[in-house]
């Protein structure tokens, strides 16, 4: 079964540092990935996809990510952090053998100080 | 804008009782699901649904079942609730279609069973 991996379960920084949040997965065949945020109160938003074609995806709100098929990861980065990114952010992961459904990984805490 | 609407922000029923969570879309999406969100798990799939009256088991469904009457509503029954139940439930729905589309939430139901 596919598994997805989050490198940190609470990452605290200040505004206008830089962020990078780790996602592996576990499957060796085609995947789509996705990043999603919660913010406070809210539902499961989008931040940004990958299907195919350039590696290096863009989104919402100043995030980027990066698949790197090697290493089965997609991180998610953001140059310079805003009190506002304070979230949780959910990898996931749709394999070409798992129909319409995403595998979700455990999720990461942003805290971001002002 | 695609909205999924969950009847219950918040719910509090006593052991043993039967549960009933409606999720309701109103993008005719044909792909409906049902997670549970609890700390450090991420999002785990319960059920999920292609089509009217059709219904597929997730990872968790142990507990749990479904109906889905009409393409816009899936509902979650709990036929007798346990405390290790308590959590936040998320419905979600998606398109169905060659490509994988992204999934959308609804704000999530917090169930505490005592």
């Amino acid at each position: 079964a596919q598994s997805v991996s989050q490198h940190n379960h609470h990452v605290i920084l200040s505004e206008a540092a830089s962020l990078e949040l780790g996602c592996n997965y576990s499957y060796g065949g085609t995947v789509n990935l996705f990043w999603y945020v919660q913010y406070p109160g809210q539902h499961l938003q989008l931040l940004l996809k990958y299907f195919s074609g350039d590696p290096l995806v863009k989104g919402i709100k100043g995030f980027e990510a990066e698949f790197i098929k090697s290493k089965f990861s997609f991180n998610l980065r953001k140059p310079s952090v805003q009190w506002s990114d304070t979230a949780e952010y959910f990898c996931a992961v749709n394999a070409d053998n798992y129909g319409q459904n995403f595998v979700f990984g455990p999720g990461t805490r942003l805290s971001v100080l002002p | 804008d695609v909205k999924v609407t969950q009847s219950s922000r918040y719910l509090v029923k006593r052991t043993g009782e039967k549960v009933f969570l409606e999720c309701v879309q109103d993008m005719d999406h044909e792909n409906m699901f049902w997670y549970r969100q609890d700390p450090g798990l991420g999002l785990r799939l319960i059920y999920f649904s292609y089509d009217v009256k059709m219904k597929e088991k997730g990872d968790i469904p142990e507990g749990y079942s479904v109906s889905r009457e009409k393409k816009e509503r899936f509902s979650l029954i709990l036929e007798s609730a346990s405390t290790n139940q308590t959590s936040m439930y998320l419905c979600a729905s998606s398109l169905t279609g060659a490509i994988i589309y992204e999934q959308y939430f609804g704000p999530g139901t917090r169930l505490t069973v005592t």
